[in-house]
């Protein structure tokens, strides 16, 4: 069965620090893997994908990810934080053939000013 | 296109009664997800269904709840009757055939069972 996780409930960091946030993941073969934001009141957005090709992956907003194969993880990262980053933050993962997506349980992100 | 829209944005009802939550997909899209969300167990996907047939049921928490899909622009999710522990926040998505593709969301019906 696929799982997704996202370790960490919470992340803080100082606005203009780089930031991470930690997604591993359990699936047959190779996955497709996502990452969206939510913001309060609001449905998810995509914020990027990793489909195939190059495992650095670049999406909305600045961010990117990095899929790492052998140990299993797709971090979310961005250089430089803003205070508008703020947000919950979900990992998900699709099989290959498949629709059925499943997501992390979420990371809360702060950025401080 | 004005994005997956849903209906009500928000749902206060009495144990017991019967709640419709609707939801108009994005124009083209031939896949539409109903997820619910909750402190306790997160995101969960409900249903989905591709070209208004349902794929996945296997979310489903209970017999309460129904899902339909009568054409390619609407569908719904009913609980009837709707308990305490429903009240959630009830999410539709759409997306594109392929599977490599991303999913977009509504804004989500808050549900609140009194």
């Amino acid at each position: 069965a696929q799982s997704v996780a996202q370790p960490e409930d919470q992340v803080n960091v100082a606005e203009g620090n780089p930031l991470t946030v930690k997604c591993t993941y359990s699936v047959s073969g190779n996955p497709y893997l996502f990452w969206y934001v939510q913001y309060p009141n609001r449905g998810l957005q995509f914020l990027l994908k990793y489909i195939t090709g190059d495992n650095l992956v670049k999406g909305s907003y600045g961010f990117e990810a990095e899929f790492n194969k052998s140990q299993t993880s797709f971090h979310l990262k961005k250089p430089s934080a803003l205070v508008s980053d703020s947000a919950l933050y979900f990992c998900a993962v699709r099989e290959r053939g498949g629709f059925k997506t499943i997501f992390g349980a979420g990371t809360r992100l702060f950025v401080k000013a | 296109d004005a994005g997956v829209i849903q209906s009500p944005r928000h749902e206060v009802t009495e144990m017991g009664q019967e709640v419709t939550l609707r939801c108009k997909p994005i124009s083209g899209h031939d896949y539409l997800f109903w997820y619910r969300q909750t402190m306790m167990r997160g995101l969960e996907l409900l249903i989905y269904f591709n070209n208004n047939v349902p794929i996945d049921d296997s979310g489903m928490p209970e017999d309460r709840f129904s899902a339909k899909m009568p054409n390619a622009s609407f569908s719904t999710l009913k609980i009837q009757p709707s308990e305490p522990r429903d009240s959630a926040v009830y999410f539709c998505a759409s997306s594109l055939t392929a599977a490599n593709t991303e999913a977009f969301f509504g804004q989500g019906t808050r549900l609140t069972v009194v």
